[in-house]
């Protein structure tokens, strides 16, 4: 069964300070993974795409890493803003029967204190 | 353009009755998908449409539930007869087909959150 697993659940850090959101999956066959942020109220937006042949893509303060092998992703975000609070959902899409299916983890959600 | 979007926002209403949700998917894309969102078990994938075909209903999660997209710019998800449990936020994104088949980037509306008393 296709599975996304996040960690931490929760996350709370002091503005400023940086941090390292994880992302496991056992989705087969691979075609890309992202990473979304969801602010309270409203819906997922994209921050990070990457395909199987790419191990690091940036957006501004937001770096993921992939590492196909180990089936392992990261969203480090640095010098964290009172605005970074939000859930962190990391989604994983395979190719079945020539449709585009994701499998979404549960997300982290991070709280930045000021 | 307006983005997806998704009508009513909140919807409060009695179990038994039946629920209708409405999705405006952003004008030229070719997929539709419905999700739902619960604070246990986070976002699911309901179903997915692709050039208004519906691909995959796995996700639906019984015969109570039932989705249609009539034209490229409309879809709707019924819930009837509504349960209580069915209480969540439900969230329609849209996507394009990219090169080699894979869907570009999927973008969200603002999600219908639905309260059954």
């Amino acid at each position: 069964k296709n599975q996304v697993e996040q960690s931490p659940q929760s996350l709370i850090i002091l503005e400023g300070k940086n941090c390292t959101l994880q992302c496991n999956y056992t989705v087969s066959p691979f075609s890309n993974l992202r990473w979304y942020k969801q602010d309270t109220g409203r819906g997922p937006v994209s921050l990070t795409i990457m395909t199987f042949s790419e191990n690091t893509k940036s957006n501004g303060r937001y770096t993921a890493t992939l590492d196909a092998d180990t089936k392992q992703s990261s969203l480090h975000i640095t010098a964290s803003q009172l605005s970074d609070s939000a859930s962190y959902i990391c989604v994983v899409s395979t190719l079945s029967g020539g449709s585009y299916i994701p499998t979404f983890g549960r997300g982290t959600s991070l709280i930045v204190h000021p | 353009d307006a983005g997806v979007i998704q009508s009513p926002r909140h919807e409060v209403t009695e179990m038994g009755q039946e629920v209708t949700l409405r999705c405006k998917p952003i004008s030229g894309h070719n997929s539709l998908f419905w999700y739902r969102q619960t604070m246990m078990r986070g976002l699911e994938l309901l179903i997915y449409f692709n050039n208004n075909v519906p691909i995959d209903d796995s996700g639906m999660p019984e015969d109570r539930f039932s989705a249609k997209m009539p034209n490229a710019s409309f879809s709707t998800l019924k819930i009837q007869p509504s349960e209580p449990r069915d209480s969540a936020v439900y969230f329609c994104a849209s996507s394009s087909e990219g090169q080699g088949g894979l869907n570009t980037e999927a973008f969200f509306g603002q999600g219908t959150r639905l309260t059954v008393v």
